[in-house]
């Protein structure tokens, strides 16, 4: 596809609740990133895949959250026993090899955990 | 303290005015340095990319890098309304930390 694709666009989940985000990247993207962006605030670093090595899991905030990619495929984000303050914009972004740097980010997952 | 620190605005200038976005950093270990540009609901998309000390120009848009003091900048010329946006300077090596962004108002 012409960009990264993020589903849902949205999600409201019930606190407690697991939910599945899934990133799409553009074919050619060897790395792969997660960020978290509440509301009014940057953007948080979660998590990010680089081939086939060891996933850079540095800034995942607790042990409820999780994600696999495999290959240079699509992605899925877990949380799970989703809590209020995981309500947030989930940003993922891809990273083309021997490109100047810049990620390309999809438009996000709006996450409420209400 | 963060990695990459940015004052959050919001920043209202007029039509035609020089705006200054500014960042510093702390992670000496930085190598690469970027702009991204943000609309209300939408992803950020890449503005300026900008490796090791130095200044980036393209068109009106020119990013600058001091690792001696850490500082990274953005200039925008001949400010337009549709560049009301919130600014985001990131910094890194293998992976991006971003600052809180600017929330920039350009009014007519």
């Amino acid at each position: 596809g012409a960009g990264v694709s993020q589903s849902p666009s949205n999600k409201v989940t019930e606190k407690g609740k697991d939910v599945e985000l899934r990133c799409d990247p553009i074919s050619g993207h060897t790395a792969l990133y997660w960020y978290r962006q509440r509301l009014g605030q940057g953007l948080e670093f979660l998590i990010y895949f680089q081939g086939n090595s060891a996933p850079d899991k540095s800034g995942l905030p607790s042990d409820r959250f999780s994600a696999e990619r495999t290959g240079e495929s699509v992605s899925t984000l877990t949380i799970q026993r989703t809590q209020q303050e995981d309500s947030a914009v989930y940003l993922c972004a891809g990273l083309q090899r021997r490109a100047n740097y810049g990620y390309t980010f999809g438009s996000g997952t709006r996450l409420t955990v209400v | 303290q963060k990695e990459v620190e940015q004052d959050p605005g919001p920043l209202s200038v007029p039509e035609g005015a020089i705006v200054s976005l500014n960042c510093t950093y702390s992670n000496s270990a930085f190598q690469y340095f970027m702009w991204y540009r943000q609309y209300s609901r939408k992803g950020p998309e890449l503005l300026m990319y900008t490796y090791s000390s130095g200044n980036k120009e393209d068109g009106r848009f020119t990013a600058q890098v001091d690792k001696s003091s850490k500082y990274i900048s953005l200039f925008i010329r001949d400010s337009q309304p549709s560049d009301s946006a919130t600014y985001l300077c990131a910094g890194g090596y293998n992976k991006l930390i971003f600052g809180a962004g600017t929330r920039l108002a350009v009014h007519p």
